[in-house]
């Protein structure tokens, strides 16, 4: 699967839009990128995925770049309940089976 | 729809002693994950099993091992347990199918596993 880079932490005042980028410069033409998070001493939860197209979902929206060398996840009103660490995630749709390779992520901490 | 459940919630065990992990997947999901997680490693994949069959493995020695049943629950047993086992133990469910982008993950709460 294509490595990823992703900022350690960023901060972001609960209220306004939370912007958070990921680098996939190796990224192949059959690879989906995923999003997922973790709040704290919970099990990962799936936000939203694509392969090129903008996405938009309940949860997020998911900006990737024309070249696909990288993505944004856009939470519109970040709120204190949305301080996590947020994972992206690349992997080929055509694939057995459902593994992911969690890289270290990005801590999101939304302040009041 | 009922979630990931995962039991015991907590385990407190001794070095060389041997635990079992139980892991009840989504009603319809044939495909269950399991991950450690640690603050030196991260979140690393153990093994994947689909229709009771071992499908993917990770890079974890053979005390590591798991086991699925027919209805899909699953299991994961680690023998000879050491102290740098003490990890969050995550359990994930999804459809499982293959060459298709809607297999998102739901994952457990998980279980603390302590080796004293």
């Amino acid at each position: 699967d294509a490595k990823t880079t992703q900022p350690p932490s960023m901060d972001c005042a609960e209220g306004r839009a939370a912007n958070l980028p990921c680098n996939h410069s190796t990224i192949s033409g059959n690879e989906y990128v995923y999003w997922y998070r973790q709040i704290h001493s919970q099990g990962p939860q799936y936000i939203i995925h694509g392969l090129k197209n903008n996405e938009t979902n309940e949860m997020a929206s998911l900006i990737i770049t024309e070249d696909r060398k990288s993505s944004t996840l856009i939470l519109p009103h970040a709120t204190l309940r949305d301080t996590a660490v947020y994972y992206c995630i690349v992997r080929p749709k055509e694939t057995s089976g459902s593994r992911l390779t969690f890289g270290e992520g990005t801590q999101l901490t939304v302040n009041p | 729809k009922a979630g990931v459940t995962q039991t015991p919630r907590y385990l407190i065990k001794t070095r060389g002693q041997q635990v079992t992990l139980s892991c009840s997947p989504i009603s319809g999901h044939r495909s269950v994950s399991w991950y450690q997680q640690t603050p030196g490693q991260g979140l690393q994949f153990l093994f994947e099993y689909f229709s009771e069959t071992q499908r993917n493995k990770g890079n974890f020695p053979g005390r590591f091992s798991g086991r699925q049943f027919s209805n899909s629950r699953s299991e994961m047993n680690v023998s000879t347990l050491e102290l740098g086992d003490s990890a969050l133990y995550l359990c994930a469910s999804s459809l499982g199918r293959s060459g298709t982008s809607r297999n998102e993950q739901f994952f457990g709460p998980g279980t603390r596993l302590t080796v004293l």
